[in-house]
């Protein structure tokens, strides 16, 4: 069965800082890779997946992360985060063949921007 | 237009209460999901559907019950609520079984059972 880390629980920063949170996964096959984030009292939106191709994929806001396979990470990178960035944020891996779809879930970091 | 809707938004019961929670999708997809989300924010797949039919059943004690009446529809009944069903229950779909389909959440309905 697959399972997902995410080592940080709580991030702070400051406006413009760098972001990078990390996630790790546990799956002897194939996989698909997702970022969901959750905004305070909404829903969970993706910011990005991995499925093939290129490692390093690039999502909306500004967001991207790289798959390294090597490492069993798909980490989420943003060069300079914006106050409306402060959300909760959740890594997901699929299997890619059967499974049913089933998307396993980390335990979200929750990020804080300051101003 | 919501894409994937639920109702009701909030839901507070008494235990041993019986409840329901509608999900809906306008998105034409085959493939509908329910995720519980605890007071951690840890979210974990309860159940999925593919054309009305289960695919994905997560151990899930059977008081829960879900039930796809058409594609567009996947509903969850619980029967005899205790306090550790508070959580906030997710719907989702995607458009079928296969690699790297998004799945599409709908806003979360918040059950709190005193």
């Amino acid at each position: 069965a697959q399972s997902v880390s995410q080592h940080n629980h709580h991030v702070i920063l400051s406006e413009a800082a760098s972001l990078e949170l990390g996630c790790n996964y546990s799956y002897g096959g194939t996989v698909n890779l997702f970022w969901y984030v959750q905004y305070p009292g909404q829903h969970l939106q993706l910011l990005l997946k991995y499925f093939s191709g290129d490692p390093l994929v690039k999502g909306i806001k500004g967001f991207e992360a790289e798959f390294i396979k090597s490492k069993f990470s798909f980490n989420l990178r943003k060069p300079s985060v914006q106050w409306s960035d402060t959300a909760e944020y959740f890594c997901a891996v699929m299997p890619g063949a059967g499974g049913g779809n089933k998307l396993t879930f980390g335990t979200g970091t929750q990020l804080k921007v300051e101003l | 237009d919501t894409a994937v809707s639920q109702t009701p938004k909030y839901l507070v019961t008494q235990m041993g209460n019986d409840k329901s929670i509608k999900c809906e999708q306008n998105l034409g997809h085959d493939t509908m999901y329910w995720y519980k989300q605890d007071s951690k924010k840890f979210l974990k797949i309860m159940f999925s559907y593919n054309n009305k039919e289960l695919i994905i059943n997560e151990t899930v004690p059977n008081r829960f019950s879900p039930k796809s009446p058409d594609k567009a529809h996947l509903n969850l009944h619980i029967n005899s609520l205790e306090l550790g069903d508070s959580a906030v229950y997710f719907c989702a779909s995607s458009p079928g079984l296969g690699m790297g389909n998004e799945q599409f959440f709908g806003p979360g309905t918040r059950l709190t059972v005193l």
